[in-house]
């Protein structure tokens, strides 16, 4: 069992290119969600997805969008990629159909460097 | 503002004594709470969990303690071991999570041998 895959696992990027970080799932949760590590800041929400074919913004969620067209994939785009991006980014699942429980389970990371 | 506050950035223990990671948050509509590890360069794993309606939940060597009224909440660890070493997040969410977690900032746990 897989769980969460992301890709690229780092990249370094000029600024004003646009970038996807990719996401995928095979536990079939029907919520998924972006987080972007910082130092000393810890992760904050940039979007959510609560089930295939909506998305909700976080508390970060400027400069970057989302799609969910499939149960299974989550990308978070850049359209134009400035330096304050430099991050660790983590994508998240969780099966909030389970009553009770609220257990996100998360990817390895993106380390991504916006020069 | 933040709403999960873990106020110690580090804390350091000895192999075999109790860790105790503390937590408060403000947001009173909170009503699930969670513990989060994480190693360099890996993606925070679950570690235990605990609902406003109680005050204590226990797994092997991790019990956490909930005190709603002081919006505390604490992460005891014992014995601890050198694997323990991490940095751990306090989560929080309200109403079944759908807008996502609110983490703290961290705390690095280094067990010395």
């Amino acid at each position: 069992i897989a769980g969460i895959t992301q890709a690229p696992t780092s990249q370094i990027l000029a600024a004003g290119r646009r970038m996807t970080l990719r996401c995928t799932q095979d536990m079939r949760h029907n919520a998924m969600y972006w987080y972007r590590q910082d130092l000393g800041l810890g992760l904050r929400l940039i979007h959510y997805s609560n089930t295939a074919g909506t998305t909700g913004k976080g508390e970060v969620p400027d400069g970057y969008s989302v799609s969910r067209a499939n149960t299974d994939d989550f990308p978070l785009t850049l359209a134009s990629a400035v330096p304050s991006q430099t991050s660790v980014y983590f994508c998240a699942s969780s099966d909030r159909m389970r009553e009770g429980r609220n257990e996100q389970f998360f990817g390895p990371g993106t380390r991504l460097t916006v020069l | 503002d933040q709403q999960v506050k873990q106020n110690s950035p580090s804390l350091s223990v000895q192999e075999g004594r109790i860790s105790i990671l503390n937590c408060d948050y403000t947001n009173s509509m909170f009503d699930y709470f969670l513990w989060y590890k994480k190693y360099p360069a890996e993606g925070p794993t679950f570690l235990i969990s605990i609902s406003s309606i109680k005050d204590k939940n226990e797994d092997g060597r991790f019990t956490v303690f909930l005190n709603k009224s002081a919006k505390h909440l604490s992460l005891h660890i014992v014995p601890s071991q050198p694997g323990d070493s991490a940095v751990y997040f306090c989560a929080a969410v309200s109403g079944g999570g759908a807008d996502g977690l609110t983490f703290g900032k961290g705390t690095h746990l280094i067990i010395q041998p």
